[in-house]
């Protein structure tokens, strides 16, 4: 079964300051990872997502994260927040094939200081 | 804006009732989900039909079951309701879902219906 951790539930960053939402994955087969995020009262709108081609995915908004295999790891980065950054920031897992189901971690909510 | 429609926004109720949550998938789409997201669970995946079919089944209760009909749109029903059962219901939607090799298919959420159960 796979599963996903995000450390830290609250993450606050200056506006400017980089912006760093750590997700760690669990699989027994090669993963394919994404990470959603949800503005308030919205749905949840897709930021990014792994699937073997790269190992360093840019996605939209200028948000980019980094596969490492050796460390299970698949982090959210941005290299200065914006205001309208603040939001939650969900990580999931598929592992593809028959299983389509997004396996999601427990979110981490980004607030963005001015 | 996903492409994908939910229906209500917003759901009140009480306990012990029926609803039915409604979702329309973006065109062409042939597979739909639908997740529970709620404070103490986080989001949870319910359930899966492709083509009118159950693919794969989550966290599901048994009081609530769902079907695709031949038009593709989806309805989630909730029978018996609980306070517990408080949440907002995503539902999402993907071109294929079957099992094949496109197994990358991005999921499209909808913006949810709330579900409020006094």
């Amino acid at each position: 079964a796979q599963s996903v951790t995000q450390l830290g539930s609250h993450v606050s960053v200056s506006e400017g300051a980089l912006v760093l939402l750590r997700c760690n994955y669990s699989s027994s087969v090669p993963p394919y990872l994404f990470w959603y995020v949800q503005y308030p009262n919205q749905g949840l709108q897709l930021l990014l997502k792994y699937t073997s081609a790269a190992t360093l995915v840019k996605g939209i908004n200028g948000f980019e994260a980094e596969f490492k295999k050796s460390e299970t790891s698949f982090h959210l980065t941005k290299p200065s927040a914006h205001m309208s950054d603040a939001a939650e920031y969900f990580c999931a897992v598929t592992r593809g094939g028959s299983n389509y189901k997004l396996t999601f971690g427990k979110g981490t909510l980004l607030t963005v200081n001015p | 804006d996903s492409g994908v429609t939910q229906t209500p926004k917003h759901l009140i109720t009480a306990t012990g009732q029926r609803v039915t949550l409604r979702c329309s998938p973006r065109s062409g789409d042939l597979s739909v989900y639908w997740y529970q997201q709620s404070l103490d669970q986080g989001l949870q995946f319910l359930i899966q039909y492709y083509n009118g079919e159950e693919r794969a089944k989550g966290n599901i209760l048994e009081r609530f079951s769902a079907q695709q009909f031949p038009d593709l749109h989806s309805e989630l029903n909730l029978s018996s309701l609980e306070l517990g059962d408080s949440a907002l219901y995503f539902c999402a939607s993907s071109p294929e879902g079957s099992g094949g090799p496109k197994s990358t298919d991005t999921q499209y959420f909808g913006p949810g219906t709330r579900l409020t159960v006094l």
